[in-house]
């Protein structure tokens, strides 16, 4: 069974720092493309970053580009997000969930999210 | 980016009844277009990939077509069950985007 499980959500303060995590069972973990997508409560999807099973390829949104830092560790099949600079509008359910490839794939397993609220 | 348009935004149907939902393109994206159910306090959930492709254990009431800009998923009796806001998703080209989501209520 494919599981996901994101933890590392939590209140930060604008200008804030947080670290997502999410562990994965059930696959194998170096093999396939991994993603972040979040989701304002009550609004829709966006994907906000990705990388390959190697971790040579990355993409970001504009949105996070240059605050947001997207890593995994295969030998413990983990991904990770690394949120800097945090803003009010980075308030969402994160989620993670995998791709079958990087380009032209959709994302077929997903964890149930983490949330972040940026708040003072 | 290409945007995504799915309408209605939100339908009351009847169980046992048809439903059907659209999706739209900005642009041409082939077939690269999935499907996801998202219960309400759920992740979503993949029913429909390469445009009219079931995903593992989505029941066959569940159905997906079209190509290029202009996509439907298709519910052919709708059950209690599948109360949910549906998505439509391109992963022809980064970034990927999602559709706002159609909210289907059963009356």
């Amino acid at each position: 069974e494919v599981q996901l499980l994101e933890s590392g959500g939590g209140l930060v303060q604008p200008g804030g720092s947080l670290r997502l995590s999410c562990a994965v069972s059930g696959i194998p973990f170096s093999t396939y493309t991994m993603t972040w997508v979040r989701q304002v409560p009550g609004k829709g999807l966006e994907c906000v970053s990705a990388i390959t099973g190697s971790g040579d390829i990355t993409y970001y949104a504009d949105s996070v580009k240059g605050r947001f830092t997207i890593s995994r560790d295969n030998s413990k099949n983990t991904l990770f997000l690394q949120m800097n600079s945090l803003r009010a509008d980075d308030s969402a359910l994160y989620y993670c969930s995998k791709a079958v490839r990087f380009s032209s794939s959709w994302f077929d397993y997903w964890g149930q999210g983490t949330l972040v609220t940026v708040s003072s | 980016e290409i945007v995504m348009t799915q309408s209605p935004a939100a339908l009351s149907v009847s169980p046992g009844e048809r439903v059907t939902l659209s999706c739209r393109a900005s642009q041409d994206v082939t077939i690269d277009l999935a499907w996801y159910q998202q219960k309400p306090g759920q992740a979503p959930r993949l029913l429909i990939f390469g445009a009219s492709t079931r995903a593992t254990d989505i029941p066959t009431r569940f159905s997906g077509s079209g190509s290029g800009t202009d996509f439907t998923l298709t519910i052919s009796s709708l059950q209690s069950e599948d109360l949910a806001v549906y998505y439509c998703l391109q992963y022809n080209n980064w970034p990927k985007t999602f559709g706002q989501g159609t909210k289907v209520e059963v009356k």
